[in-house]
């Protein structure tokens, strides 16, 4: 499975836009991109999958350039509350393999 | 729909004891799996059931068990608990076996050994 690297920790404050770059060197071509975010003492929520491109929902958007390298996280206007650790994750698909978790990175939202 | 439920939530053993955790995926969902969280060591993968079967496990020692029962509950087992398997364990579930369905994660359970 491709290793993801990601900055340990992001400082932002909140209304403003948060971009988390992932960079997966080794992704394969059945590979997707995941991030999961989490707060202390819960577990992982996931936040937004893709393959290629830009994707977007109510929460985030993911956007993947062509050679799908690296991804690039996008939180619009966070809010104290988005304080948590992203998980940036490859997912083999039709792979037995579950979700392979890094370091993360820890996102402080300061008022 | 109800979430991912976990039993219990906070659990103090001794070293040498062993503790069965419990989880109950969301309505509907087959694959169960299970995860280790530390400080040092960040998420780690432990396994993975769906319909009754371990279709994988992570790189732990074999006193790490599960098991999942027909209606797609699952436990997993410890046994001969050491220091270092004080942690969080996460269960989560779903849907289907694909690897690229979302997973829903329960709140965990806090085991602390002694």
């Amino acid at each position: 499975l491709a290793k993801t690297t990601q900055p340990i920790s992001m400082d932002s404050y909140e209304g403003q836009e948060v971009n988390i770059t992932c960079s997966h060197n080794n992704i394969a071509t059945n590979d997707y991109i995941t991030w999961y975010q989490q707060f202390p003492s819960q577990g992982p929520r996931f936040i937004i999958q893709g393959y290629k491109t830009k994707v977007t929902n109510e929460v985030a958007s993911l956007f993947i350039p062509a050679d799908r390298k690296s991804s690039t996280l996008s939180l619009p206007r966070v809010s104290l509350s988005d304080t948590a650790v992203y998980y940036c994750l490859v997912v083999k698909m039709d792979s037995s393999y579950k979700l392979i978790f890094g370091s993360g990175t820890r996102l402080l939202v300061r008022p | 729909k109800a979430g991912v439920t976990q039993t219990p939530r906070y659990l103090i053993k001794t070293r040498g004891q062993q503790v069965t955790l419990s989880c109950s995926p969301i309505s509907g969902h087959r694959s169960v799996s299970w995860y280790q969280q530390t400080p040092g060591q960040g998420l780690q993968f432990l396994f993975e059931y769906f319909s009754e079967t371990q279709r994988n496990k992570g790189n732990f020692p074999g006193r790490f068990s599960g098991r999942q029962f027909s209606n797609s509950r699952s436990e997993m087992n410890v046994s001969t608990l050491e220091l270092g398997d004080s942690a969080l364990y996460l269960c989560a579930s779903s849907g289907t076996a694909s690897s690229t369905d979302t997973q829903y994660f329960g709140p965990g359970t806090r085991l602390t050994v002694l």
